[in-house]
């Protein structure tokens, strides 16, 4: 899995600590995503950066803030967190073509375990 | 709006024996339909895809699905089941014209029995 990492792959957090899951991606794609997988659920999308926007998930907590400092980094900065945001926290990569869109194919990262205590 | 539904939690299948996993989706336009393969604390890994043309899609690992416009379907086949097919199977999709994000479906856990 060396197209997409990353670390950590394990996070243990209290409710009150400040942490940061980070992404790179090796693919040279032109988009990024974060999304939430919990148990039984359907994959939760929390943001989407390409190279013409972000979008943001209007119901993604303030607790979870994004970063996505150049084509081929992303960060999701974790504050005050509750249990319930304990869950794996899947980045991807895709590209994407001048209009956001397109039918590529996105390339998952191994997650980052999260345990909220 | 785009969803899609996988109506099995689970199928279990003896190794040799045919695999179908189910997928039906709704959009409001035309779909990009993907199907994806999770293993044990990996991430997700894409198997095949359908954009346009023929219906029947080879992917990886001798998988194939086959896309059912009139019945909103994308189902995932394998004639022949291997114990390593075990794994957490999703289907995802897109509406081609409106709508960048993927929707995934709560996904189907695949047992292979040797």
């Amino acid at each position: 899995e060396t197209g997409v990492t990353q670390t950590p792959r394990h996070l243990v957090m209290g409710m009150t600590n400040k942490k940061s899951l980070k992404c790179e991606q090796h693919l040279g794609h032109n988009a990024m995503y974060w999304y939430k997988q919990s148990a039984k659920k359907p994959l939760e999308l929390m943001f989407v950066y390409n190279f013409k926007e972000q979008t943001e998930n209007n119901s993604v907590p303030s607790r979870f803030s994004p970063e996505c400092p150049n084509s081929s980094h992303l960060f999701l900065h974790l504050h005050t967190l509750q249990p319930e945001d304990s869950a794996l926290y899947l980045c991807a990569s895709s590209q994407v073509d001048v209009r956001g869109i397109g039918a590529y194919e996105q390339y998952f990262g191994p997650g980052t375990r999260l345990t909220v205590t | 709006a785009q969803s899609v539904a996988q109506p099995e939690d689970q199928v279990n299948v003896a190794e040799g024996n045919p695999l179908t996993v189910k997928c039906t989706y709704s959009v409001s336009g035309n779909p990009y339909l993907f199907w994806y393969v999770q293993y044990p604390n990996r991430g997700l890994q894409f198997l095949l895809k359908y954009i346009t043309g023929d219906n029947l899609v080879k992917g990886s690992y001798g998988f194939e699905a086959e896309f059912n416009k009139s019945q909103t379907s994308f189902h995932l086949k394998k004639p022949s089941a291997l114990v390593s097919d075990s794994a957490l199977y999703f289907c995802a999709v897109r509406d081609r014209l409106n709508d960048y994000k993927l929707s995934f479906g709560a996904g189907t856990t695949v047992t292979v029995r040797a």
